[in-house]
């Protein structure tokens, strides 16, 4: 299974964070796909994930700004941020995570982010 | 939200040391628990899942152990392409969240 994501990596504060992860080699049942963020230097933090039903769990600290979508037929998820400051500046990445233990074990490649005045 | 603290921050170790890396748990997380190594300019990589279970591919000198809210990850001999940065994870409950990450660097 291979995941690759692509979106705009500069934007102006205030603008929309817009990224979407493909799927490729693997169905998209029985997965959590997950998007998770590092700051630069930083550590990891969970944004949220989304099923193949398109059900999403979102982390409280980013839930006002943030949502999810999935397209079954292409095999992609999407992420946008709304609203986006110097603080969401960071390398997004999907990732898959699997049933029961929740293991991200397939990652994309990282997008990184800037948010500048 | 559920705190994960690691232990150390970084260490530094040389080619065949044993090394253990902590990580502590807020609360009570069962064996739901993951580690990642990670280097520079690359996405995280699974090592460890459900506190001991190895991932598919990840040598056998790495090893997971405990349960409730304190867990280790050993390296047991360390070898050149283990230098990177260590993350555990929690998998109990929602949000995810992960350990600030140890860094292993060269002696």
């Amino acid at each position: 299974v291979q995941l690759q994501q692509w979106g705009t990596g500069l934007l102006k504060t205030s603008e929309t964070l817009s990224l979407t992860c493909g799927v490729y080699g693997e169905s998209f049942t029985s997965y959590y796909w997950t998007w998770i963020r590092q700051p630069p230097g930083g550590g990891l933090e969970w944004i949220g994930d989304i099923n193949h039903l398109g059900s999403t769990s979102y982390n409280p600290s980013l839930k006002s700004r943030v949502t999810f979508s999935i397209d079954t037929s292409k095999n992609q998820f999407s992420l946008k941020l709304t609203s986006i400051t110097a603080a969401d500046t960071a390398v997004y990445y999907c990732a898959r995570g699997r049933q029961q233990w929740i293991l991200f074990d397939n990652w994309g490649q990282g997008t990184l982010v800037t948010a500048s005045s | 939200d559920i705190q994960m603290t690691q232990s150390p921050s970084s260490l530094s170790a040389s080619v065949g040391d044993r090394v253990n890396i902590t990580c502590r748990a807020s609360e009570d997380i069962a064996s739901y628990l993951n580690w990642y190594q990670q280097k520079p300019g690359k996405a995280p990589g699974a090592l460890i899942y459900g506190a001991f279970r190895l991932s598919s591919g990840v040598p056998s000198r790495f090893s997971g152990s405990g349960s409730g809210t304190d867990f280790t990850l050993t390296i047991t001999s360390l070898q050149p392409e283990d230098f990177a940065t260590y993350f555990c994870q929690q998998s109990y409950s929602r949000p995810r969240t992960f350990g600030q990450g140890t860094k292993v660097d060269l002696k």
